[in-house]
This record gives structure tokens, sequence and C-alpha cells, in this order.
């Protein structure tokens, strides 16, 4: 019953690979989210998508594509993987958009992206 | 400068200590305030809001000073449990951006 999950948790990759990140909530939610948390433990927000809607487009390199085919989906697709993509990426989901953030946002388990 | 700006720490206290921990935000649109926490390897989840006139769950209490842009928590009677990382997090008004700092890092030893 877990409510954020996401596949692989794991992942070892080759420079110059291209691979996916999957997230499913099960809470309802209408807003997902992609965050980073690099070496240095800072956890920055990438994208933000409400009901299969793009909201939230931070500077991310265009070689990463956020994709929502429903509301309870996000997935990450990376194309052309540098050294610099190694970080632990976290989808989070809450309540709804447009309630300036008040909603408490719930994170997933985290996907540990290993580029060698 | 960033956003939100925390003492890295880490804060070594012994079991039964009360701890505080500071966070300074540089953005005056913020609007919601928030502590998360962190254990190691896990994902962020929430602790507490931090509400204007501050507020208190259990032995946890958080104020806001808006004027100085100055958020704390302060942990009572410490327990081995409360080891982890303190992510003090900011929304910016109208967005559905949160800002993390980078974390207060806490270890309570026996």
């Amino acid at each position: 019953d877990t409510a954020v999950s996401q596949t692989p948790k794991y992942l070892v990759t080759q420079m110059g690979n291209d691979k996916s990140i999957k997230c499913e909530q099960n809470l309802g939610h209408d807003t997902m989210y992609w965050y980073k948390q690099d070496s240095k433990k800072f956890l920055k927000i990438m994208f933000s998508y409400n009901n299969k809607e793009l909201i939230i487009n931070e500077t991310v390199p265009n070689r990463f594509s956020p994709k929502s085919p429903d509301k309870a989906h996000l997935n990450l697709h990376i194309n052309s993987l540098e050294l610099g993509d190694s970080a632990v990426y976290f989808c989070a989901s809450s309540l709804r958009a447009g309630t300036s953030g008040a909603d408490t946002q719930y994170f997933g388990p985290g996907t540990r992206l290993t580029v060698l | 400068r960033k956003e939100v700006e925390q003492d890295p720490g880490p804060f070594n206290v012994p079991e039964g200590a009360t701890v505080a921990f500071n966070c300074t935000y540089s953005n005056s649109a913020s609007q919601s305030f928030f502590w998360y926490r962190q254990d190691c390897r896990k994902e962020p989840k929430l602790l507490m809001s931090v509400y204007s006139s501050g507020n208190e769950d259990g032995r946890f209490t958080a104020q806001l000073n808006r004027a100085s842009q100055y958020i704390s928590l302060l942990i009572r009677d410490s327990k081995l449990s409360d080891s982890a990382t303190y992510l003090c997090v900011v929304n910016i008004r109208n967005t559905d951006k949160l800002i993390f700092g980078t974390g207060t890092r806490l270890q309570v030893f026996p």
C-alpha cells in the first residue's frame, strides 16, 4: 500500500545512455513533482505536473523530459546521460496545485542514479 | 546566496538534551514554511508546518519571525530516533514550488 512508489530504486549506467524512471502515486493527488538531490544533499525541484499538465519547469537541460500519462503517474526520461546526472531523484505528490504549496508533499523512496 | 540557509552541522547531542536549529530565507514573498525530516538514504517527510504564531507538536516547537526572515526548530528531550537531517522548507507565494535548505544534521548519542 505504498503511497508514492518509484522504479527502479537503483540505476547504474554508462555515459551516453538513455534511461527512464517511473513514479506512481495511489493517493488520488492531482500534482506530482520530480526533485534531484545531489551529492551535497541539496534537494532541488525539476518539474511539476498538475493533472497531466506541466506547471513547473525549472532550468533543467532538455535531455530531461517528464511525461505524465495520467495524474497518478509521472515518469522521467533522461537522454544522453552525463556524469553530472548522478544523484538521487525523488518523485513527490501533493493533493492539488494552486494552493500556494500549502498541501503537504509526499515523497517516493528515491532512485539512486549512478552514471559511469 | 542560497534562498534558504541552514547550518549543516552536525549537531552531536546526548539523549535528553534540548537542541535548536535555525534557518534564514531570502525571498520576502515566502508564504508557507515547513520542517521536513530526512533519514539517511531515505526520502524527506514532513515533520511540521510552521505558523506565524509559533506551534508545538509534542517535543518539537517551531517559530517563525517574518520580519527577520528566520525560522527555528526546537527539539526537547532528544531521543536516539531523532537522529536525522532536518530540512527547512519555504514555499513562495502563488507558486507550488518548495525551496529546500541543505539541511542540518542531528546525531543523538546515548
